[in-house]
Formats: C-alpha cells, structure tokens, sequence
C-alpha cells in the first residue's frame, strides 16, 4: 500500500461516541485526503490537506473533523453527528494536491467502521 | 455536469478468459484518467494513466484504452487470473486545478475470475 498505513482496520462504534482513525505516511508527501467508501458508489471526498497545519473540506465533511499537525499524519475523527457513518475509509496522499500524470493518489489500506 | 459511468456492474468470466471493462466519463477540462485495481478489503492501486494525446497503455497483461473525443476508456485484461478477482475503478482528472476536487471516481467494475 505504498508506505501509507491505516490503523485500525476495523473498527465498531456504538452510537454517540466519538472515533479517530488513523492515517501514516512515509512517503514525505505534502498532501494527504480521506475518502469514504458505500457499496455502490464511487469514492467521495471528506477531507484533504495540502500542507501542514492546512486542510479543506469536501464534499461530505459534515460529521468529520480532521487534522495535520505533522506532515506524516491525518488522523479523521468521525463524530456522534455524522448520522450514517458506517463504511469503509481510505486514506491516500499525494506529492502535491494537483492532480497530473507524474502525481499519484497513492491509497492506505482502509478502515473499516461499523455503528452497533 | 461532471460523471464517470462504468459498466458493467458486475463480471463473471472463467480463468484464462479474456474481458473488456468501460468507462464513460463527461468530465472537462479533461486532465488525465487512471484505471485503479482494488481487492476486496484494501486500498485501490493504479494499473495505468492516460493523458489526452495517449490512446492505449499497457500493464502487464491490462491494457487501458482511451478516446478522448468520445470520452470513454476500457480495460482489457488478457488470460485472467484468479488474482485478477477485484473491482476496477476509473477515475478522471480535472485540468488546471488545485487542491483535491479534481477526482472523479467511477462506482467500479467487479469482477470475479473463477476456475
């Protein structure tokens, strides 16, 4: 997986906790985004982070926080007000955020978050 | 509006078979598309990356094909193997963008490779 790594890989939550997931990397990348994965649809945008001490929302970032005080970390925090967080997460990161040929998305392992 | 389609679904195909896997795409300005092999419970790897003057792009035995005209991509896999048993994602790019809103990700194709 790239020298990006994920832990846990699974991981189950009762309803109104709070639960941080965690994203490493080694690849001294600048920036690193979190994607949330449903069965059925494409991979949609929660965070993503340009640089140290930065980050932005996308398009589903209503019940996530986020952030990067290191450059190696991007720890996703998913909060008792996202209302369906049950899903599988994927942490990449990339050289830079624009997107060009010479500029993967390279992709963690995944967390697996499931809501009892 | 900007889409990736990808069809089919779903694809069963019986080892040593060969298989074709589409995507459509309505996304401009147009950057560059990646076809992306994920495993079922781990992150996606990229398999190939095409830019606008490219037509086809080989690995190994997946071979990526792009009309940027009709804006739509395949995926060909020759003598499949168990292991190609994965969903397939495309994903395109926007040009002239910063930050991360410049992905769009197809829903996926999965196949399955059996013996």
């Amino acid at each position: 997986d790239g020298g990006i790594t994920q832990s846990p890989k699974y991981l189950f939550r009762k309803e109104g906790q709070n639960v941080t997931l965690s994203c490493e990397q080694n690849l001294n990348h600048d920036a690193m985004y979190w994607y949330r994965q449903d069965p059925g649809q494409g991979l949609r945008l929660i965070y993503y982070s340009q640089i140290v001490n930065d980050f932005q929302k996308g398009d589903i970032a209503e019940g996530y926080s986020v952030s990067r005080e290191k450059k190696e970390s991007f720890p996703l925090t998913v909060t008792s007000a996202q209302k369906n967080p049950t899903a599988f997460y994927l942490c990449a990161s990339s050289i830079h955020s624009i997107s060009t040929v010479y500029n993967e998305q390279f992709f963690g392992p995944g967390t697996r978050l499931t809501v009892l | 509006k900007n889409q990736v389609e990808q069809s089919p679904q779903s694809l069963i195909i019986l080892e040593g078979k060969n298989c074709t896997l589409q995507c459509n795409y309505t996304v401009s300005p147009f950057s560059n598309l990646r076809w992306y092999k994920q495993d079922t419970g781990r992150g996606p790897v990229s398999l190939t990356i095409m830019t606008f003057s490219e037509n086809t792009k080989s690995n190994g035995r997946y071979t990526a094909t792009l009309d940027a005209d009709t804006k739509q991509s395949s995926l060909h896999i020759t003598a499949s193997q168990l292991s190609d048993s994965a969903s397939y994602i495309c994903v395109v790019s926007l040009s002239d963008q910063t930050g991360a809103n410049n992905l769009f990700f197809g829903t996926g194709t999965r196949l399955t490779v059996i013996p």
